[in-house]
């Protein structure tokens, strides 16, 4: 799978939008872009995933690039409840998607009041 | 989204002895399960996937006799820490996935081996 790169802390008043970035250069064609939370002391929990179209759920909206290179989820009214760390993921899905997920140091966000 | 359900969530074990944890899938069949372990401020770390009736297939530096799992349905996979040692206390975390569905994770449980 290809590897990712996030920053390794980010902060973010509360109610405001939270744009947490991701690279992965190296993604390949069948490879798609997940990302998943983990609240302290919990286990992670999905939050998105997407090929190469942009995405949006009720928790978050996912954009990437065209070039898929990259890729940014936003949490657009962040809340205390949103601190996490924030991992960005890339695996081939779908029917071969039943392969495991290997985790980056991710993103620790952090959401003030 | 689909659940998973771990359990115990927390487990306090003498040394020597040996410790199950149950993961279930409550909504899904699971054909493929993940096992990780995650020490404290780090990421998680892969130990093993297991495929419903086969055997596990361990990560490198995984010892399998130490750390047994067994995946005898589609719903159920456990992973037993055998003759647990302080070294061995994490926090353990499986992950359930069914055929083009995301992987959902279980609470985790907090192993303290005293």
């Amino acid at each position: 799978d290809a590897k990712t790169t996030q920053p390794p802390s980010m902060d973010c008043a509360e109610g405001r939008a939270a744009n947490l970035p991701c690279n992965h250069s190296t993604i390949s064609g069948n490879e798609y872009v997940y990302w998943y939370r983990q609240i302290h002391s919990q286990g992670p929990q999905y939050i998105i995933h997407g090929l190469k179209n942009n995405e949006t759920n009720e928790m978050a909206s996912l954009i990437i690039t065209e070039d898929r290179k990259s890729s940014t989820l936003i949490l657009p009214h962040a809340t205390l409840r949103d601190t996490a760390v924030y991992y960005c993921i890339v695996r081939v899905g779908g029917i071969q998607g039943a392969q495991k997920l290997v985790f980056g140091q991710g993103t620790r966000l952090t959401i003030n009041p | 989204g689909a659940v998973v359900s771990q359990h115990p969530s927390r487990v306090i074990c003498k040394s020597g002895t040996s410790v199950k944890i149950e993961c279930r899938s409550l909504d899904f069949q699971a054909t493929t399960m993940f096992w990780y372990r995650q020490f404290p401020k780090k990421s998680l770390m892969l130990m093993a996937t297991s495929n419903e009736g086969s055997k596990a297939t361990y990560e490198q530096g995984v010892e399998k006799d130490k750390f047994l799992i067994n995946h005898a349905s589609l719903t159920l996979s456990t992973l037993t820490v055998t003759s647990a040692h302080p070294e061995d206390s994490s926090f353990y975390i499986c992950s359930a996935t069914g055929w083009g569905t995301e992987a959902f994770f279980g609470q985790g449980t907090r192993l303290t081996v005293v």
